[in-house]
């Protein structure tokens, strides 16, 4: 059974401060993807990532994939307000289906 | 940019009713899922929908939920004999390709009394 743990679950931090979001998932898989949810809000797609050593970066978020350590990196530079959310990766297990398997979640709270 | 729509946004129901939950994909796309989101934990997927029939789904999705999608462009989630512990937030989701591409809904929250 495919297991996604995410750490922490919950962050809160300063404004312009910087930090890393961590996603361990248990077996092989050909797709990473990442997800932000604002309160009540529906799971927006931030990042896909496909490969080993993939690196995105949209604005202050970036995310990295290590397919041999089986972790996903979603960091985070220089906070502001607006990135208080939820975040979740989410794995494909390669030729198994289309199922997404969510981590937990962490709760992101930047303080001004 | 192409959405996909859920009716309604909140849907109260006694327990034991049967609700069902309304989605429309994105044009486009060939496959389909709902996942859901009990308050304040992780998203689970409950089941996918490709060709008109189930592709895959979770141990969630028993006998007491069924999918459909009766006219081409609606994809329906029914849940026969609701419980207080399908109250939630259920997603519908779509993607053009098999597990990628997904576009996410804007959620119908369930609630159970």
């Amino acid at each position: 059974e495919l297991k996604v743990e995410q750490n922490p679950l919950f962050l809160s931090m300063q404004e312009g401060k910087n930090y890393t979001i961590y996603c361990n998932y248990s077996t092989t898989s050909d797709r990473l993807y990442w997800y932000r949810q604002d309160p009540g809000k529906s799971l927006e797609s931030l990042f896909v990532l496909l490969s080993n050593g993939a690196v995105k970066q949209e604005g202050r978020l970036m995310a990295s994939l290590d397919t041999k350590a089986r972790l996903s990196t979603l960091h985070i530079t220089a906070a502001v307000h607006d990135l208080s959310a939820t975040y979740f990766c989410a794995v494909r297990i390669g030729d198994a289906g289309n199922m997404l398997t969510f981590g937990g979640g962490t709760r992101l709270m930047v303080k001004p | 940019e192409p959405e996909v729509t859920q009716t309604p946004s909140h849907q109260v129901t006694q327990m034991g009713q049967e609700v069902i939950l309304r989605c429309v994909p994105i044009s486009n796309h060939l496959y389909f899922y709902w996942y859901r989101q009990i308050l304040g934990q992780k998203v689970e997927f409950l089941v996918s929908f490709y060709n008109n029939e189930i592709s895959e789904k979770s141990e969630i999705f028993d006998d007491q939920f069924s999918v459909e999608r009766p006219d081409g462009s609606n994809f329906t989630l029914k849940i026969r004999s609701t419980k207080l512990e399908d109250s939630a937030m259920y997603f519908c989701a779509s993607s053009p390709q098999a597990g990628y591409g997904y576009t996410f809904g804007s959620g119908t929250r369930l609630t159970v009394v």
